[in-house]
């Protein structure tokens, strides 16, 4: 089944404590990126990566860090988590930037 | 950059009826329209998408609608069914960037 994993799907950490929510896609895209939903802001992206060591910042990278090793990978890495992080976070991928986005279901974080 | 509004935020109809919602995108060379459907608990999924080289789009019982000089796109839902109770989301490319902007959101409510 074609789809785009992310896990965790809930974390509540810590202020500057590192994590890592992982993303990974089985369709062979090679275009992948992360939003963030807010209530009433819809969903900023925070970083996409057109292909494998390719990444660049969407709106609201700052505080956020992405690597693209292998194709179907694509983690997202908060450093010093701050509480202005607490949001509900996607992963997608597509062929493309101007093509369908697959969407993962979601992962919920709290930092307090 | 590029700001996608979208209006109405909240948008409740009877069964049967049509469903409209609008968005405006600031840059006039935006190539790309996508719109998700986003159901509880879920990430958002592809419904239709439109390219600025064609005015209007249609699948069955939805379409979307763009009118480049004015620089917005709609979606219409006709015969609306309780199972297109969902948050809906519009978005825009940006000329000669990667990225996708998606607006704020509206949340469509069908009563049978």
């Amino acid at each position: 089944e074609a789809q785009v994993t992310q896990n965790p799907r809930y974390l509540i950490t810590v202020t500057g404590k590192k994590l890592t929510v992982t993303c990974s896609q089985n369709m062979n895209h090679e275009y992948m990126s992360w939003y963030r939903q807010d209530p009433g802001l819809g969903l900023r992206q925070i970083y996409y990566s057109m292909n494998v060591e390719v990444t660049d910042k969407g709106d609201v990278p700052e505080g956020y860090k992405v690597s693209r090793k292998e194709k179907r990978n694509f983690p997202l890495i908060l450093e010093s988590p701050s509480p202005n992080q607490t949001s509900l976070y996607f992963c997608a991928s597509s062929f493309g930037s101007e093509q369908p986005q697959h969407f993962g279901d979601g992962t919920r974080l709290s930092i307090l | 950059g590029e700001n996608v509004e979208q209006h109405p935020s909240t948008l409740s109809v009877q069964e049967g009826d049509s469903a409209v919602i609008k968005c405006t995108y600031s840059d006039s060379a935006s190539n790309y329209f996508p719109w998700y459907k986003q159901e509880l608990g879920k990430g958002p999924q592809l419904i239709i998408d439109i390219r600025s080289n064609v005015g209007e789009k249609k699948d069955q019982r939805i379409a979307v609608t763009l009118n480049k000089t004015a620089k917005h796109f709609s979606l219409h839902i006709t015969e609306t069914q309780p199972e297109d109770s969902a948050v809906y989301f519009c978005a825009a490319s940006p000329y000669n960037t990667d990225k996708l902007i998606f607006g704020t959101g509206t949340r469509l409510q069908v009563f049978p």
